[in-house]
């Protein structure tokens, strides 16, 4: 158990419509990470927060996209007006407590665009 | 920026042989290396990590990893492979002392046969 729930597990819809995933990590950690990975590929940095800020973006994050995490403890990520380019394994992690930069991943939220 | 180089997308391996994952990253502060695995319908779970000190980082079950600094290299090897070892092997940076932002690699699919 890594500690990193997400929700839901798998998402399919059809293009055009938006979409809102789910991470919730352990409490008592600070750091919480946005990936993206598609199929054959490596995770891609999509943003991160330290508490409720969002501290970086990466410039894969389009304007459809944004990230919340209201409370410093749960956060979403929403995309709007999906596209099939879109399609692909959300990932969300916590950081360990030491900040080496190790990091626990959940196991993912699958979206599939039609 | 930071970036890592996986030179093999698949490594078919009979098992009980050898095995070395090749992986060369770019970076031009000090870092922090990375191999992750993740094995079929599950999510990423941290294999090793180098952070400082020993250049040469073992994880419990059998793989090891040693980092050169002057061939800015982290290969991965594994003296005897399983079949339980069949899975997808991703190098991953982070600058230290930063956001802790992983950049990975894009993968090496270990394929042990019997």
């Amino acid at each position: 158990d890594t500690g990193v729930s997400q929700d839901p597990r798998h998402k399919i819809t059809k293009r055009g419509q938006n979409v809102t995933f789910r991470c919730d990590p352990i409490s008592e950690h600070n750091r919480l990470y946005w990936y993206r990975q598609t199929l054959g590929q490596g995770p891609e940095f999509l943003t991160y927060f330290q508490n409720e800020a969002q501290l970086e973006k990466s410039r894969l994050l389009s304007d459809r996209f944004s990230a919340e995490r209201p409370k410093g403890s749960f956060s979403t990520l929403e995309i709007q007006r999906t596209e099939q380019g879109d399609s692909a394994m959300y990932l969300c992690a916590r950081e360990d407590r030491d900040n080496t930069g190790e990091l626990f991943f959940g196991e993912g939220s699958r979206l599939t665009v039609l | 920026a930071q970036s890592v180089t996986q030179l093999d997308s698949q490594v078919p391996v009979f098992e009980e042989a050898p095995v070395e994952l090749r992986c060369n990253y770019s970076s031009s502060v000090s870092v922090y290396l990375f191999w992750y695995v993740q094995y079929p319908n599950q999510g990423l779970q941290l294999l090793l990590k180098y952070l400082s000190g020993s250049t040469l980082v073992e994880s419990i079950n059998g793989f090891e990893a040693e980092f050169n600094k002057s061939q800015t290299s982290f290969h991965l090897r594994k003296p005897s492979v399983h079949i339980s070892d069949t899975a997808e092997y991703f190098c991953a940076v982070s600058e230290s002392g930063a956001g802790n932002m992983l950049t990975f690699g894009g993968g090496t699919r270990l394929m042990v046969k019997p």
